[in-house]
């Protein structure tokens, strides 16, 4: 069966620079939901979107900003990068929105700030 | 918000004990879902249970929605059931567009 698919798995950047991560749904879902896991902790909602608008938002910083396209899939942008945003990103999707059903999540992308 | 939490934090098992793990929830929640994040740091869905029981080998969960709280049972444990446990609660009123965590429960397994 299809699942969550995020691009890239690891990434590397330096402080100040510009991230851009992707996340594809499974097919007919409609909701995506963003996380950042630090090191120890546990995952801690960003953003989400149903049907490619803005549904709910969590501790995102200012810095970051997100999006869902008409196909479905989610971008997630992260300017002025800080060692702090180094993290484990992972993105969730489920299908009818509201809650209802079951969210599988993608493997996650390792963002390192150096 | 609401406030998920998760006991106990950790847990040292010798090969083949039982176990359960707790998540209590302070609000009315639509979905319950436990996870299991491996070394890898991947996360992978154990169960999706807002009520009731459900079995899935040596693993089975039982949510008391009314009672906001969740258990979830280790049975015969392995070492490859170590790593961290997570529960994830959708509030109710919150459109169900925002899955909380908790703070997991962290097992390993003595060989």
């Amino acid at each position: 069966a299809a699942g969550v698919i995020q691009s890239p798995r690891h990434l590397i950047k330096e402080k100040r620079e510009t991230a851009t991560l992707k996340c594809y749904p499974i097919p007919r879902h409609d909701t995506v939901y963003w996380y950042q896991q630090g090191p120890g902790q546990d995952p801690q909602f960003l953003i989400s979107f149903y049907e490619k608008m803005q549904s709910d938002k969590g501790s995102i910083p200012d810095r970051f900003s997100a999006q869902q396209f008409s196909d479905y899939h989610s971008e997630l942008n992260m300017s002025s990068l800080e060692l702090g945003d180094s993290a484990l990103y992972f993105c969730a999707s489920r299908s009818e929105g509201g809650g209802n059903t079951e969210a599988f999540f993608g493997q996650g992308t390792r963002l390192t700030v150096v | 918000g609401i406030q998920v939490e998760q006991s106990p934090p950790d847990l040292i098992l010798q090969e083949g004990a039982n176990s359960t793990l707790r998540c209590n929830f302070s609000d009315s929640v639509n979905n319950l879902q436990w996870f299991h994040q491996n070394p890898w740091g991947q996360l992978i869905n154990l169960f999706y249970i807002p009520s009731g029981t459900k079995q899935n080998g040596r693993l089975s969960a039982t949510t008391v929605a009314t009672e906001r709280y969740s258990l979830l049972y280790i049975s015969s444990s392995q070492t490859t059931d170590s790593g961290v446990y997570f529960c994830a609660a959708t509030p109710l009123n919150t459109g169900g567009f925002k899955t909380i965590f908790g703070a997991g429960t962290r097992l390993f397994v003595k060989a």
